[in-house]
């Protein structure tokens, strides 16, 4: 079936630095989404990207779905303390249609 | 607006012990219902999902099963856990108009 590898599996930065990290697929998705998970909650929804090329930003989150359909990218600037979590993108071919592939997650520390 | 309501927060409950974690989905019609685990540290592992009332599929073979006795409604089960049942259970729903949404989740130890 298809996976998703997620990469960095792990950060470690300071307060005020920038995040990039990204997901690549063994085949193409029609819909990108990335989502934060908080310790001991369940996953919120942060950024859907439904186009190739698109390019979406949410505050200081900014996520693109990759021109060839099978990668996305998510960055985090001028991180702040609550950015600390687990980060999951997850692809779909078809919309509401059918479960979602999740990547293995990133996990965002902040050293002080 | 939608919301997914599940329910316990947490759950310790004794080896052999029935299960019964419940999911409710508000403010839309005809969702998809998911249930996944999560083990501490790590991904999210789909268990089961449904497309409408009474139609379940599984993802893994296991100690737990899935029911849909409404539209809204999906209920996790186990009639006696063990101790690998331990875990973080989300409940989740998406459809055709909004892309997947997970509720708060339930944190079982199995002791």
């Amino acid at each position: 079936g298809q996976q998703l590898n997620q990469s960095p599996q792990s950060m470690f930065i300071q307060e005020g630095e920038d995040v990039s990290m990204n997901c690549t697929s063994s085949s193409i998705f029609n819909t990108w989404l990335w989502y934060k998970q908080d310790p001991g909650e369940g996953p919120v929804l942060l950024i859907a990207l439904y186009k190739a090329g698109e390019l979406t930003s949410n505050g200081r989150l900014t996520a693109q779905f990759g021109i060839t359909r099978k990668d996305s990218f998510l960055n985090i600037s001028a991180s702040i303390p609550s950015d600390v979590g687990i980060y999951f993108c997850a692809g779909q071919l078809d919309f509401g249609n059918e479960k979602l592939t999740f990547g293995t997650g990133t996990r965002l520390t902040i050293i002080p | 607006s939608q919301t997914i309501h599940q329910w316990p927060a947490t759950l310790v409950q004794p080896v052999g012990s029935p299960l019964s974690l419940e999911c409710t989905v508000e403010g839309t019609s005809n969702p998809n219902l998911y249930w996944y685990r999560q083990a501490a540290g790590r991904g999210l592992q789909l268990l089961f999902y449904s497309v409408g009332i009474g139609q379940i599929s599984s993802e893994v073979p296991q100690n737990l099963s899935a029911s849909r006795p409404q539209d809204r409604q999906f209920i996790l089960s186990s009639k006696k856990l063990l101790l690998s049942d331990s875990g973080f259970y989300l409940c989740a729903w998406d459809n055709r108009n909004s892309p997947l949404h997970f509720g708060n989740g339930t944190r079982l130890t199995v002791t």
